[in-house]
């Protein structure tokens, strides 16, 4: 099983909801990362999970709150969202090895629509 | 972070070869060049990875230069369902943790 898998497929939420991104991989990969995707611009990181632990955090506003509750499970919290923040939630996984040989693995993403 | 620089968009024909270059002026001894390619309503897609040497895989081959400041993801047949955009990046470590930053890409459109 080499996929990663998000859900929901497509969200439209208002700005004063509350709801969350679900991405799973059963790879044994301990490595994982949310990007966001607005149209026709490339994946901007936003967190990397190395071994269930935030280690990087690219300046993400606070409405955005991952969490990452075992190894094969990442969320990604959303509150108060702009519509701006409407894009293209992707999540990838890779092996944590430290030594930047390794290829991830990205999911089909999350089309997000904040209204 | 270091940078890479590709050209926004190439054009090809179908069952010909693709050459996309890509400069990495900026690369340090240790980071992998990466190549990932992105179709449409997809996610990316690994492609290929090299440190030093040029490397062949099923998909495609990736030759390095010399001084490692720039490289070419070379597509040997390309096919219709080769049309996407293509990433060259460079994988770093920060603080223990591997990331990979994205570049610009560039959009690839294959002609039947």
């Amino acid at each position: 099983d080499t996929e990663v898998t998000q859900t929901p497929k497509h969200l439209v939420m208002g700005m004063t909801n509350k709801k969350s991104l679900k991405c799973e991989q059963h790879m044994g990969h301990r490595a994982m990362y949310w990007y966001k995707q607005k149209a026709k611009k490339p994946p901007e990181l936003m967190f990397v999970y190395s071994y269930e632990k935030l280690s990087i955090n690219e300046s993400v506003p606070s409405r955005f709150s991952p969490e990452c509750p075992n190894s094969s499970l990442l969320n990604l919290h959303l509150h108060a969202l702009q519509p701006e923040d409407s894009a293209l939630y992707l999540c990838a996984s890779s092996q944590r090895t430290g030594r930047r040989n390794t290829e991830a693995f990205f999911g089909q993403g999350t089309r997000l629509t904040v209204v | 972070d270091a940078k890479t620089t590709q050209p926004n968009s190439m054009e090809s024909n179908e069952e010909e070869p693709v050459h996309l270059p890509c400069n990495h002026s900026t690369i340090s001894g240790t980071d992998y060049i990466h190549w990932y390619r992105q179709l449409p309503s997809q996610g990316p897609e690994y492609v290929i990875h090299g440190l030093t040497s040029n490397v062949n895989n099923r998909m495609a081959s990736l030759a390095i230069a010399e001084d490692r400041k720039s490289s070419t993801l070379i597509l040997h047949r390309a096919t219709l369902r080769d049309a996407a955009v293509y990433y060259c990046i460079l994988k770093m470590l920060e603080g223990g943790s591997e990331k990979l930053v994205f570049g610009k890409g560039t959009k690839l459109t294959v002609n039947p």
